[in-house]
């Protein structure tokens, strides 16, 4: 069974600062993971994909993540932070066997001005 | 271009009246979705399409809920009777096609209140 963990329900992070958002995954199979954004009162809104290729994926707003397949992670990171990055982040993953896409918990991002 | 419609956006209804939810998916998407979101259970898939089949229906929580795909264009989710414990935002999601690497588009939802 596949399932994805994001740690932190909450983090806090000043403007102008790095973020990382954390997400661990566990699947039987190759990994597909996706990074979503969710502002209030809004749908969810895509971010970021790793499929196969490069570890390191870069996505819309400016942010990133990298794929550790070791570590069996894929951190939502973002070199300066905005005030208007301020949202809910959601995780997921899916696999090659599989249609479902399983989304985490949440983590809420709060950017400090 | 439009993304994902659903309607009403919000809802109030009493226990035990039906609600109709409904979703146009994204114009060229073969794949539909329905999640419902709480504070308590995160975002749960409900139910998904291909083709306008029903392909797992293996998240609706009770006979009460039922969900159609008459079109390609037009998706409804109904319960009947509604309860309290059903209160949630219910979000629709589109993909191209079927599959694990696709991208879902999401709605803006329905926020729906049970009395």
């Amino acid at each position: 069974a596949q399932s994805v963990a994001q740690p932190e329900d909450q983090v806090n992070v000043a403007e102008g600062n790095p973020l990382t958002v954390k997400c661990t995954y566990s699947v039987s199979g190759n990994p597909y993971l996706f990074w979503y954004v969710q502002y209030p009162n809004r749908g969810l809104q895509f971010l970021l994909k790793y499929i196969t290729g490069d570890n390191l994926v870069k996505g819309s707003y400016g942010f990133e993540a990298e794929f550790n397949k070791s570590q069996t992670s894929f951190h939502l990171k973002k070199p300066s932070a905005l005030v208007s990055d301020s949202a809910l982040y959601f995780c997921a993953v899916s696999h090659d066997r599989d249609d479902k896409i399983i989304f985490g918990k949440g983590t809420r991002l709060h950017i400090l001005p | 271009d439009a993304g994902v419609i659903q309607s009403p956006r919000h809802e109030v209804t009493e226990m035990g009246q039906e609600v109709t939810l409904r979703c146009k998916p994204i114009s060229g998407h073969n794949s539909l979705f329905w999640y419902r979101q709480t504070m308590m259970r995160g975002l749960e898939l409900l139910i998904y399409f291909n083709n306008n089949v029903p392909i797992d229906d293996s998240g609706m929580p009770e006979d009460r809920f039922s969900a159609k795909m008459p079109n390609a264009s037009f998706s409804t989710l109904k319960i009947q009777p509604s309860e309290p414990r059903d209160s949630a935002v219910y979000f629709c999601a589109s993909s191209l096609r079927l599959g694990p690497q696709e991208t879902q588009y999401f709605g803006p939802g329905t926020r729906l209140l049970v009395l």
